[in-house]
């Protein structure tokens, strides 16, 4: 089954407004990256993590491996902020395998 | 710092026809690659995991009779998609690290498969 549940699948946000996105785990995972892809397709890396909270700018984001989740906030949102964003978990296994989240589509709206 | 280039960033090639990209990890030494699928409106899937002194692994679905992997040395890798038809377009990315647990990803090579 889905290792990585990722959610909303889309969101839409006023400039200036906040969300928050989320990933859930049915399985251990080491270590979690949180992406942004660009109109073009290329992955932006945000934040790698292996426990705790990353801030950088407007974006934080935080990895609970015993709660088995992880969050990505997103604060002022700005127009350039849209895309499609992607978790990437690495399953404990020693293997160094990732598992992508479906994605959550995000439209930043003037 | 840490960087990875792939190329060629877009490709077409015809039904039937095999296309080779490449993967180029510069600023570290890529002791594992990793090779991902995004296929249109999905998110990406592993298609195998190379990690130096070990064998190819390929995730299910996925074959090395298909996807052919080269890891010659700690900055290179390449894959063939051989005998390529529409299912197998898409986004295809790789995914590279060294002595810290962090994967680095290329931009990715687009394949349009007419």
């Amino acid at each position: 089954g889905d290792q990585v549940e990722q959610s909303p699948s889309a969101l839409s946000l006023h400039e200036g407004t906040g969300s928050a996105l989320r990933c859930n785990f049915t399985t251990t995972m080491r270590a979690v990256q949180w992406f942004q892809q660009n109109s073009r397709g290329s992955l932006i890396n945000l934040f790698y993590l292996a426990s705790g909270t990353k801030e950088n700018g407007r974006l934080k984001s935080t990895f609970n491996s015993k709660e088995s989740y992880s969050t990505l906030h997103i604060r002022d949102a700005q127009l350039e902020d849209s895309g499609t964003y992607f978790c990437a978990a690495e399953i404990n296994t020693g293997n160094y395998k990732y598992v992508f989240g479906a994605g959550t589509r995000l439209k930043v709206i003037a | 710092g840490a960087l990875v280039y792939q190329y060629p960033r877009r490709t077409i090639c015809k039904s039937g026809t095999s296309m080779r990209m490449e993967c180029q990890a510069v600023g570290f030494q890529a002791t594992s690659v990793a090779w991902y699928r995004q296929s249109p409106q999905k998110t990406f899937e592993l298609i195998a995991l190379s990690t130096v002194n070990s064998a190819i692994k390929y995730e299910q679905n996925f074959t090395q009779e298909k996807f052919p992997i080269s890891h010659p040395n700690l900055s290179f890798s390449s894959m063939t998609v051989l005998n390529a038809y529409l299912e197998d377009r898409g986004l295809y990315l790789c995914g590279a690290r060294g002595g810290t647990y962090e994967q680095y990803f290329g931009p990715g090579t687009r394949l349009t498969v007419l």
